[in-house]
């Protein structure tokens, strides 16, 4: 069983169009966080919620609105999107808002917009 | 702030050994390192909790200096496996390092 869960893995597709990534832990962890990597491979932080609640919003357009249903999902919504908004999403996971937890981190999707 | 990694990339012959540092201008009360091969997620190496700590995996190790706000990880006979990026990650604000691109050739 995946610990950390994304889909889908890859998505191309138009600017202007709306597109969801979603992402689901089986570890029992309380926080979910979603970062972006670009293509320098710098890692930031968007988001992160602790057992559903929003903790961490960053300098992240409005157009990025997460969703998290219950504590094992945390989904990605990107309205309009545009040419910079091509990246790996990565989601992860851990245990705790103490900041001690190691980041559990699934396989990343990879945007495309063309 | 993100912390500061140094050097930002490394070439090393099978055997040798390299420093990665990081440091912040943000307290650190904890310490990550990650490492990500090409084309995967980051994996998680160890975590340093305490200031002055050290801790190792296989013949990775970590140090920590919480007064000084840097953390530094030692690869020693470096094995083909340990290419890939290494990220600090100061817990304090979940930021990572810029990462430090590590190539080891045979």
């Amino acid at each position: 069983d995946t610990a950390v869960s994304q889909t889908p893995k890859y998505l191309v597709t138009q600017m202007g169009n709306d597109k969801s990534i979603k992402c689901e832990q089986n570890l029992g962890h309380d926080t979910m966080y979603w970062y972006k990597q670009d293509s320098k491979k710098f890692l930031k932080i968007m988001f992160s919620y602790n057992n559903k609640e929003l903790i961490i919003n960053e300098t992240v357009p409005n157009r990025f609105s997460p969703k998290s249903p219950d504590k094992a999902h945390l989904n990605l919504h990107i309205n309009s999107l545009e040419l910079g908004d091509s990246a790996v999403y990565f989601c992860a996971s851990s245990q705790g808002h103490s900041h001690t937890g190691e980041l559990f981190f699934g396989e990343g999707s990879r945007l495309t917009v063309l | 702030q993100q912390p500061v990694q140094s050097p930002q990339a490394v070439i090393l012959r099978e055997g040798e050994d390299a420093v990665i540092n990081c440091s912040s201008s943000k307290a650190l009360y904890s310490v990550h390192w990650y490492r990500q091969k090409h084309g995967e997620a980051p994996v998680f190496l160890m975590i340093l909790l305490k200031g002055g700590e050290q801790k190792g995996h296989d013949k990775i190790s970590a140090s920590f200096n919480e007064k000084k706000q840097q953390s530094s990880l030692y690869l020693t006979a470096s094995q083909l496996s340990y290419s890939g990026t290494y990220f600090c990650y100061n817990n304090n604000d979940m930021r990572f390092g810029a990462g430090t691109r590590l190539t080891v050739k045979p």
